[in-house]
């Protein structure tokens, strides 16, 4: 059984970048798409970007100018970066597993809420 | 861009009822559609894919129907583990969710 654990910076300013590390255990790494996803405090789910174990990435257009996710397959593990964040993006941030050739996510992890403000 | 609505936004309702909700896509995604369970500070649950498909350890209660561009999720007899916000997803894209409460 997969579980995901992640972690990162809780409380930013604007402008700074957010940075979140998702390390995954159990399960394999490779075969999977690795995913990040928010949610805004009483809003719903937004889908930011993933990334497969060779690199592959896709991103959500609206954040893809500020997105970065990468993968470190020798740690299992892989991180998002978000920078020049505002308010708008206090939320609750989740790591996700999407099985290849899936379109749903099985596997979460805790979430992390970051809070942006001055 | 596919968009997913989901109706109605909140549901009331009382412990055994037989609940459904909706989810419309905006074009055909086939059967590609999952539905996710949210309780408050959790994340959320994943319930059932691929439209009808009942996720390993989730109560026979919870039934998935539908293709092309409209989807139900039913609760046979509500649970008070039940009472949560209920998601559809696909591929990129979530509902805006639907709050069921007890009445």
């Amino acid at each position: 059984q997969v579980q995901l654990q992640q972690w990162g910076a809780g409380l930013l300013k604007p402008s700074e970048t957010l940075a979140l590390t998702c390390a995954v255990y159990g399960g394999s790494f490779s075969g999977n798409y690795w995913s990040w996803i928010r949610q805004p405090p009483g809003k719903g789910l937004e889908w930011i970007g993933e990334i497969n174990h060779g690199g592959s990435t896709n991103y959500n257009a609206s954040l893809r100018s500020r997105v970065i996710i990468s993968v470190d397959t020798s740690k299992n593990q892989f991180s998002l970066r978000l920078s020049s964040v505002t308010a708008a993006d206090t939320a609750v941030y989740y790591c996700a597993r999407r099985v290849a050739a899936a379109y749903n996510f099985d596997s979460w992890g805790q979430g992390t809420l970051v809070t942006v403000s001055s | 861009d596919i968009q997913m609505t989901q109706s109605p936004s909140t549901l009331s309702a009382s412990v055994g009822d037989r609940v459904t909700i909706t989810c419309r896509a905006s074009q055909s995604i086939n059967n590609w559609l999952a539905w996710y369970q949210q309780i408050p500070g959790k994340a959320p649950k994943l319930l059932i894919y691929q439209a009808s498909t009942l996720q390993s350890g989730v109560p026979s209660r919870f039934s998935g129907s539908g293709s092309g561009t409209e989807f139900n999720l039913t609760i046979s007899s509500l649970q008070r583990d039940d009472f949560a916000t209920y998601y559809c997803q696909h591929w990129d894209t979530f509902g805006q969710g639907t709050k069921l409460e007890i009445k």
